[in-house]
């Protein structure tokens, strides 16, 4: 199986930061990397799909970028409505995996 | 507004079965391949299993974690799919999702997730 970690782990930052997650895949998983958002007692929201694509509606303060085996998830300027926690997943081999998360929340 | 929802959790004891439903709305149901996803409390996302669309032979796949224990089924004519869920155990319990292909039978992620339905095993 492909095994997907996240950096960091929790992440602590404020309104207006620049904040970078990266996500590091075990084997290539050449672009079809999908990021979703997840916040307290509710479903995850797809963000980004093939690595860099944003889904519509999906603020363009969000970005993805990579291919292979690293891949990072951009939020160029925080905004309160983004903390929460946001996890990486592979669909490129089954099972489809997902990174262990990244907790972002505010300074 | 395109939508899935689950029914069917609760409390379980263990080595029971339950079967969890996941009724699409306001979008062809057919069309779309159907993941199902757990929870645990405090933990990450777990991928369970899928089922195809018709156009690809409804074929199922399974995490190792329940292959042989769980099942995934879908009526077509109702916009409802199922997970059977066989031998439950204390590390079944979770929050279980329901969700769709944003490519209909593809490789690209989940883009309409339900609210989750939750699974208590114990005794």
């Amino acid at each position: 199986d492909i095994q997907l970690t996240q950096s960091p782990s929790f992440l602590s930052a404020s309104v207006g930061d620049r904040v970078t997650i990266t996500c590091r895949a075990s084997q290539g998983i050449t672009n079809f990397l999908a990021w979703y958002q997840q916040k307290p007692g509710k479903a995850p929201k797809l963000l980004i799909y093939v690595a860099s694509t944003l889904l519509t509606g999906v603020p363009s303060r969000f970005s993805g970028s990579g291919s292979g085996t690293e891949f990072t998830l951009t939020i160029s300027s925080l905004q309160p409505e983004d903390f929460a926690t946001y996890y990486c997943q592979q669909l490129n081999t089954y099972p489809p995996s997902f990174g262990q998360g990244t907790k972002l929340e505010i300074k | 507004e395109v939508q899935l929802v689950e029914s069917g959790g609760g409390l379980v004891q263990p080595g029971r079965s339950l079967r969890l439903s996941c009724t699409a709305s306001r979008f062809t149901f057919d069309d779309y391949a159907i993941n199902w996803f757990r929870q645990a409390p405090g933990r990450g996302l777990e991928w369970l299993g899928l089922i195809r669309t018709k156009a690809y032979g409804g074929a199922t796949k399974y995490a190792a974690s329940v292959k042989g224990r769980f099942t995934i089924s879908r009526d077509d004519s109702k916009s409802i799919a199922y997970l059977q869920m066989n031998s439950l155990k204390s590390d079944d319990t979770a929050m279980y999702y329901c969700a769709r292909d944003l490519g209909g039978n593809s490789y690209y992620g989940m883009d309409v997730w339900g609210q989750g339905t939750t699974v208590t095993v114990s005794s």
